[in-house]
């Protein structure tokens, strides 16, 4: 079986450019989550899709980031301009149902670079 | 708000002993999960292993175990007979008891492992 996959791995992007992170998720989770590193600091939380509605926003640092996930399947995570302070690693993560049992399987992640 | 403390950076331990990671967290919720999540390098983060708050009982996988103190907030991860393969950052997070998104783990900062053969 498939894990989560996400494109690119790395990305090196100019500031005021744009990148488009695009996660996989393991076929027939409903869920998917967007998590982001920047170095040093925790993994902080994004959003949540439970199929192709945003369960979760809270965590979108501004509206400069924008997530889809247009028939439920695959999530795009646009970052338009990139600003210095995007710089990090992406996560994905789906689970198959939400609740007391939940199971999350993660991506490797896309690392992102804003120079 | 929720918070988890990793408080070592880095750690390493001679292949074959015993190794315990520290994490600590704050929460006024009274039920609740925790977890470690082991991440290789360049590899996706797996589970490694899950309490539940309101067992008393600590979880053990394998050579995995914890000691969770609820009363101290406390919750290490104890890795026993090391491995190379154990070598990877560690992620300690927390999740809430019973509701909002059941993803929304909130993690610590990592440590970092290193296995010396």
């Amino acid at each position: 079986e498939a894990g989560v996959t996400q494109f690119p791995s790395h990305s090196v992007i100019e500031k005021g450019q744009t990148v488009t992170l695009r996660c996989d998720p393991i076929s027939g989770h409903d869920n998917l989550y967007w998590y982001r590193r920047v170095m040093g600091k925790e993994i902080k939380f994004l959003l949540h899709f439970v199929k192709e509605s945003k369960q979760d926003e809270s965590g979108m640092p501004n509206n400069r980031f924008l997530a889809e996930r247009t028939g439920g399947t695959y999530s795009t995570l646009k970052v338009q301009p990139a600003e210095l302070e995007d710089s990090g690693v992406y996560f994905c993560a789906s689970s198959q149902r939400a609740g007391t049992s939940e199971k999350l399987f993660f991506g490797s992640g896309t690392q992102l670079s804003v120079l | 708000a929720q918070t988890v403390t990793q408080s070592q950076p880095e750690m390493s331990v001679q292949e074959a002993e015993t190794v315990t990671l520290s994490c600590t967290y704050d929460t006024s919720e009274s039920d609740y999960y925790l977890f470690w999540y082991k991440q290789p390098p360049s590899r996706q983060m797996i589970l490694v292993i899950r309490q539940e708050a309101y067992k008393q009982q600590n979880a053990t996988e394998n050579r995995f175990s914890v000691n969770f103190q609820k009363a101290a907030k406390s919750f290490s991860l104890k890795i026993s007979d090391s491995q190379l393969g154990d070598a990877a950052m560690y992620f300690c997070a927390y999740r809430r008891f019973d509701g909002g998104s059941q993803g929304n783990l909130i993690f610590g900062k990592g440590t970092k492992l290193s296995v010396k053969p």
